[in-house]
């Protein structure tokens, strides 16, 4: 089955710095990348997401890339804000396959210092 | 877009009562809901899959008696937490994949249910 590994841990940065959190994903046929934040108390929240047929995206100040060839696929956060802090959950899945799980990292704990 | 309404946000709850958390559809049909445990500071753990007219699947090493899911239409799934002990308290999450012209919108997360059992 399909394993995500995530890393780092945590992450402290500088307000206005960026922030880069990396992803690797075992199972090649795993074609949708998300990227969940989310903030204490609360569930986790879709930022952004990459589909095996590209290999960047981007929304504002928020990219991620996916390399498919080396299976690991990246969240880039520019201009950090003290907003952005919270933990980081990239995943990983197969659409189309029936058993539709998603395969979380571990998290990625974001601070960002004002 | 796609929202899934969860509740209670928190409960408390005496050791040995039921708790039961609910996760609904507000703007589409979820054939399919997963429900995941969250501890502190870790990431989030899948114990069922939820299919609308039909037994859950659960994880391995999940107590399907323990933990009830039920997920009777399109628009609701339940999951019940029975005998609830202390060891059982946690963050409950569900999420239900966005189909049709949701399918772009990924999966879907609940606020989450914190339960503490005293």
């Amino acid at each position: 089955g399909e394993n995500v590994e995530q890393h780092p841990s945590t992450l402290s940065v500088q307000e206005g710095d960026s922030a880069v959190i990396k992803c690797t994903y075992s199972d090649s046929a795993s074609n949708y990348f998300p990227w969940y934040k989310q903030e204490l108390g609360k569930g986790p929240q879709l930022i952004i997401d990459i589909r095996s047929n590209v290999g960047e995206k981007k929304d504002q100040r928020i990219a991620v890339t996916l390399n498919k060839t080396a299976k690991h696929f990246s969240l880039h956060i520019t201009e950090t804000q003290p907003e952005d802090s919270a933990v980081y959950f990239c995943a990983a899945i197969t659409l189309g396959d029936s058993s539709y799980k998603l395969i979380f990292g571990s998290g990625t704990r974001l601070l960002v210092r004002p | 877009g796609a929202v899934v309404s969860q509740h209670p946000s928190w409960v408390i709850c005496k050791s040995g009562t039921s708790v039961k958390i609910e996760c609904r559809s507000l703007d589409f049909q979820a054939t399919t809901m997963f429900w995941y445990r969250q501890f502190p500071k870790q990431s989030l753990m899948l114990m069922a899959t939820s299919n609308e007219g039909s037994k859950a699947t659960y994880e391995q090493g999940v107590e399907k008696d323990k933990f009830l899911i039920n997920h009777a239409s399109l628009t609701l799934s339940t999951l019940t937490v029975t005998s609830a002990h202390p060891e059982d308290s946690s963050f409950y999450i569900c999420s239900a994949p966005g189909t049709g012209s949701l399918i772009n919108y990924g999966y879907t997360f609940g606020s989450g249910t914190r339960l503490t059992v005293v």
